[in-house]
């Protein structure tokens, strides 16, 4: 099924771990973002990668790196995870730029408790 | 200042009523887009509807009708018929400047509703 594939679903990580959420579209969208989901904030965008070979810091990117590896796969990295990082992270992606509504897809999201 | 604004944390609605979820949203660019989402408690998000800022005519989807009212810089949400279903948080967020921009396609999300439809 054509999509934004996340994983993984859930993750428990120790303070101070590190992890990797991967994140690929096969809709050959140019344009792929990261967010996180925290009660009563809606959601804020951590980086974004307009196309493939670049990326920027979105709203909240402290703690975060990003890697577009191809047109299909944007990971983010937690270096060393801290309970403020407990959050629902989205991916999503879109063809270019977000022209009208087409192609906003979102992925189901992960689920990541910091302890 | 926040960009969106949704001033109803929740809302309860008899089902088969209509119901208008509000949202507010600041901008200086001429050129925006308006979009409203639906998150069911599975926790996907789901694409209802959207409002171009030069769009003339409001946008309707099915049940599911946007009140833009471009100077009073507000983009309701009007589910009419309201079904059980229905019952989940709605976002609003909007992209500003025009889409391949200088936003990147950036969506901007207001804080959410919680809506419940009551049988």
């Amino acid at each position: 099924n054509a999509g934004v594939t996340q994983t993984p679903k859930f993750q428990v990580l120790k303070t101070g771990q590190s992890m990797t959420l991967q994140c690929a579209q096969d809709m050959n969208h140019n344009s792929m973002y990261w967010y996180r989901q925290d009660p009563g904030m809606g959601l804020r965008l951590i980086y974004y990668s307009a196309s493939e070979g670049t990326t920027d810091k979105g709203e909240v990117p402290n703690g975060y790196n990003v890697s577009r590896l191809n047109k299909r796969e944007f990971s983010l990295r937690l270096e060393s995870a801290a309970p403020s990082q407990t959050s629902v992270y989205f991916c999503a992606s879109t063809p270019l730029g977000g022209r009208r509504a087409l192609g906003y897809t979102f992925g189901s999201g992960t689920r990541l408790t910091v302890v | 200042a926040q960009k969106i604004t949704q001033t109803q944390p929740g809302m309860f609605v008899q089902e088969k009523e209509a119901v208008t979820l509000d949202c507010t949203y600041d901008t200086s660019d001429q050129s925006y887009g308006l979009f409203w989402y639906k998150q069911p408690s599975s926790g996907e998000m789901i694409f209802l509807i959207y409002q171009g800022s030069y769009d003339e005519q409001n946008a309707t989807e099915g049940r599911y009708s946007l009140n833009f009212q471009k100077a009073r810089k507000s983009a309701n949400l009007v589910i009419s018929a309201s079904q059980l279903g229905d019952s989940a948080m709605y976002f609003c967020a909007m992209r500003e400047g025009n889409a391949g921009g200088t936003s990147y396609g950036k969506l901007t999300f207001g804080q959410g509703t919680i809506l419940t439809v009551h049988p």
